[in-house]
């Protein structure tokens, strides 16, 4: 069962740098997010996605871009990293509560740790 | 103000005891309520999916949810070393997106 699998798990990265967080699910699962994960701060959510080739912003979107080509993947891409993207990235997959709804528990990868120096 | 209130801990048990976690919110609409454990370099592992008010039950893991006073809780009996984790609680209205409590770190003493 690989459920949710995130790659790398580890990356440090320079100012001004860009790269790709990769995320896949094999749930057939309708609904993904990305999410980070900050001390005290818990899970916000950074962009969504309700089915294949539609996507939109979550609470902290700024500096981040998705896509989602396929129902399994979910890339979740850095356009020029900055040292406030230092953090903890979760990829989350669940079916959809019907019309778009987010209302259906959510199963989690195991995460990015990404450091920007 | 969050929408969602957690007590980070750390909250400390020794082995046998029951824990007691808890969240509380402010939006009325929420209806939809979820607690998610989280080891330590691991992904949150759902535990309770609740929807509107009332107990449920799995095991040691028992979730309230107290709509009147928007209250949640989570209560772990016979906790054992290995319940040792951060207790994620998160919830949502039909349409909106889920809003997490800060997380509480729990330890169990043997």
């Amino acid at each position: 069962n690989a459920g949710v699998t995130q790659t790398p798990k580890f990356q440090v990265l320079k100012t001004g740098q860009s790269m790709t967080l990769q995320c896949a699910q094999d749930m057939n699962h309708e609904y993904m997010s990305w999410y980070r994960q900050d001390p005290g701060m818990g899970l916000r959510l950074i962009h969504y996605s309700v089915g294949a080739g539609i996507t939109d912003q979550g609470e902290v979107p700024n500096g981040y871009n998705v896509s989602r080509s396929t129902t399994e993947d979910f890339p979740l891409r850095l356009l020029s990293a900055a040292p406030s993207q230092t953090s903890v990235y979760f990829c989350a997959s669940s079916y959809s509560g019907g019309q778009g709804r987010s209302n259906q528990p959510q199963h989690f990868g195991d995460g990015t740790r990404l450091s920007i120096l | 103000q969050k929408e969602v209130e957690q007590d980070p801990g750390p909250l400390s048990v020794p082995e046998g005891a029951i824990v007691s976690l808890n969240c509380t919110y402010s939006n009325s609409a929420f209806q939809y309520f979820m607690w998610y454990r989280q080891y330590s370099r691991k992904g949150p592992e759902l535990l309770m999916y609740t929807y509107s008010s009332g107990n449920k039950e799995d095991g040691r893991f028992t979730a309230q949810v107290d709509k009147s006073s928007k209250y949640i809780s989570l209560f772990i009996r016979d906790s054992q070393p290995s319940d040792s984790a951060t207790y994620l609680c998160a919830m949502t209205d039909s349409w909106g997106k889920l809003q997490f409590g800060a997380g509480t770190q729990v330890v169990v003493t043997p």
